[in-house]
């Protein structure tokens, strides 16, 4: 079974450039977290969806970053315009969610951005 | 008041010695609780889940959990150089599934 695929791995690209960053989780998987990760932190999140709809936005800076699952699947994080702080890695998880009892996160490889 | 509280570290221990790993965490009605390991360059992968409290081992690792004192450890027996990584504790305060990470510990075990 594939695990949870994200692309780019990498991005480099100057300040004010937009940026966008896409997931496809799990088959199966209806919960889909984006997370942020600096170097020695641990991830903290960005937003969460149950299916299509973003339960948990609450962390996610609104004013540069935006999100969007379609169809309860497949998702994209997009920066515009991105600043020298968002350079970070940019992690995707998926999992079965309460209606399957675990809450264990599995995690894509992650999409590293470098702002200059 | 972070939410997860771990002990950045470097934590060095011989190799074969036992790691200890801690977290502590603020939300008294948390209900599950995680061990991430995420080796340099990688993505985190789960190690151990415990939801009660008390010790759950599988293999080398022991999670022991103690709701009272929100406490929950990570221990990791006959530690090997491959056990070398950043060990992130995750927290589901309960109700959905959000899931808080602490800051991680890194390990370091030396040959």
């Amino acid at each position: 079974e594939a695990g949870v695929v994200q692309s780019p791995r990498y991005k480099i690209i100057e300040k004010k450039q937009p940026v966008a960053f896409w997931c496809n989780p799990i088959s199966g998987h209806n919960t889909l977290y984006w997370y942020l990760q600096n170097l020695g932190q641990g991830p903290e999140l960005l937003i969460r969806y149950e299916n299509e709809e973003a339960v948990d936005d609450s962390q996610l800076p609104k004013d540069r970053f935006s999100a969007e699952r379609l169809k309860g699947v497949d998702s994209t994080l997009k920066i515009q315009p991105a600043e020298l702080g968002d350079s970070a890695v940019y992690l995707c998880a998926s999992s079965l969610g309460r209606q399957g009892g675990s809450g264990e996160l599995f995690f894509g490889e992650g999409s590293r951005l470098t702002v200059l | 008041q972070k939410e997860v509280e771990q002990n950045s570290g470097p934590l060095s221990v011989p190799e074969g010695a036992i790691a200890s790993l801690n977290c502590t965490y603020s939300d008294r009605v948390s209900q599950s609780f995680f061990w991430y390991r995420q080796y340099s360059g990688k993505s985190p992968e789960l190690i151990m889940s415990i939801y009660s409290n008390g010790d759950k081992e599988d293999g080398r690792f022991t999670a022991q959990l103690n709701k009272a004192s929100q406490y929950v450890s990570l221990l990791i027996r006959d530690s090997q150089p491959s056990d070398s990584a950043t060990y992130l504790c995750a927290v589901c305060p309960g109700g959905d599934d959000k899931i808080i990470f602490g800051k991680g510990t890194r390990l370091h075990i030396l040959p």
